[in-house]
């Protein structure tokens, strides 16, 4: 199974900082790489796909960069509404796994 | 509008198996394959496994073989998972997501399954 190591487990940032997670695979996923955020208590929502892919009606703030094995989302500006869990997901192999989550506070 | 309407909470006893819904709406449901995923309480995310309703094809994750059981009705567009032999282990929240290339692009609100006597 392909491993996707997430880190840090958990990040506080002050609002409008700007924030990374990043996601290392175990072996090259060919970009076939996903971002989701939850917010406590609710479903996932996808926020990037195909590594850098802002899906419809997601803010600008949010973008995905990485190739091979290395992949990380960053937050341009964080605002209020992005306290949450985010969790990365690589669709290259299966079985699709995830990573552990980062936990994101306001500071 | 798509979404996913997934049945409601449930308590079943160690032993027992629970059949869990995801009625799909706001889309052609042949169109697309449904995930399904398991959040364990403060864990993070498992796939399951995967349905193409078009053509009543699964594929799981070793680690839930024997354990989910994937189908789909397209007369009714909805698509089920049953969970058996449960434990404590299978205490988590599921969710059925719409698989479109590689992404989950819609979630449904989940099902928390609590296993007890």
């Amino acid at each position: 199974d392909i491993q996707m190591t997430q880190s840090p487990a958990s990040l506080s940032a002050s609002l409008g900082e700007t924030v990374s997670i990043e996601c290392l695979a175990s072996e090259g996923i060919s970009n076939d790489l996903a971002w989701y955020q939850q917010k406590s208590g609710k479903s996932p929502q996808l926020l990037i796909y195909a590594a850098s892919r802002l899906q419809d009606g997601v803010p600008s703030r949010f973008s995905g960069s990485g190739s091979g094995t290395r992949y990380s989302l960053k937050i341009s500006g964080m605002q209020p509404e992005d306290e949450a869990d985010y969790f990365c997901q690589q669709s290259y192999k299966y079985p699709l796994t995830f990573g552990s989550g980062t936990k994101l506070e306001i500071k | 509008e798509v979404k996913l309407q997934q049945s409601g909470d449930e308590l079943v006893r160690p032993g027992a198996s629970v059949k869990i819904s995801c009625k799909a709406s706001g889309y052609t449901f042949t169109n697309y394959a449904m995930y399904w995923v398991k959040q364990s309480p403060g864990q993070g995310l498992e796939w399951i496994g995967t349905i193409i309703p078009l053509i009543d094809t699964t594929s799981y994750n070793q680690k839930f073989k024997g354990k989910a059981t994937l189908t789909a009705d397209k007369s009714s567009n909805t698509a089920y998972m049953e969970l058996s032999r449960l434990t404590s282990e299978d205490s988590a929240v599921y969710y059925c997501a719409r698989r479109d290339v590689g992404k989950a692009d819609y979630w449904g609100q989940g099902v928390m399954v609590t296993v007890s006597s």
